[in-house]
């Protein structure tokens, strides 16, 4: 099916731990992005990707990594999890038009 | 600093009253301009957007939004909410018209409605 899709949809992990969350989109859409979503901050970009292989930091990039080897994949790596990092991310793909995945919510003990 | 200003963090209406939320946007020139919905435990979907030519848009599920150049304005309304509508409502803005997908996001409005 097309669509946007996001894996795990629920992690948890502990402090200091390399965690990879992934990003699957089937619309060929050139943009991709990450985002954190935390009560009070709405949503803060964490890093986005305008063409495999072309990345750029948003308004919140420290402790993530993300890479696009491909077009369809975008994952996102916090390199040394902390608590900090506890939150929900949600992966977008954009044509003219932002479409969102459902998101994964991580906890980090 | 471009920004997007939403005015209400929370609004509690009973079911059939009108809704309006407001959006505000700092930035001078072309503007491609959106409104997205989160149900509780969701993620975003997109209720509407504006991008030329009539500004007053209409949208799923009976919202529509006017853009207002003059007052750098992009009001979400709905004239008559269901309990169904309770969600957060997000207002968000494309500066300089599409060159880098990068949206600017207002804070969040969330809406309860009471049946």
């Amino acid at each position: 099916d097309a669509g946007i899709t996001q894996s795990p949809r629920y992690k948890i992990t502990e402090t200091g731990r390399q965690v990879t969350l992934m990003c699957h989109q089937t619309w060929s859409h050139s943009y991709m992005f990450w985002y954190r979503q935390d009560l009070g901050h709405g949503l803060r970009l964490i890093y986005y990707s305008a063409a495999a292989d072309i990345t750029d930091k948003g308004e919140v990039p420290d402790g993530y990594v993300v890479s696009r080897s491909k077009t369809e994949n975008f994952p996102l790596t916090l390199e040394s999890a902390t608590r900090s990092q506890t939150s929900v991310y949600f992966c977008a793909s954009s044509g003219d038009t932002q479409y969102f995945g459902p998101g994964t919510r991580l906890t980090v003990l | 600093a471009q920004s997007v200003s939403q005015h209400n963090h929370h609004v509690i209406l009973s079911e059939a009253a009108s809704l309006e939320l407001g959006c505000n946007y700092s930035y001078g020139g072309t503007v491609n301009l959106f409104w997205y919905v989160q149900y509780p435990g969701q993620h975003l979907q997109l209720l509407l957007k504006y991008f030329s030519g009539d500004p007053l848009v209409k949208g799923i599920k009976g919202f529509e939004a006017e853009f207002i150049k003059s007052k750098f304005s992009f009001n979400l309304r709905k004239p008559s909410v269901q309990w169904s509508d309770t969600a957060e409502y997000f207002c968000a803005v494309n500066a300089g018209a599409g060159n880098n997908r990068k949206l600017i996001w207002g804070l969040g409005t969330s809406l309860a409605v009471n049946p």
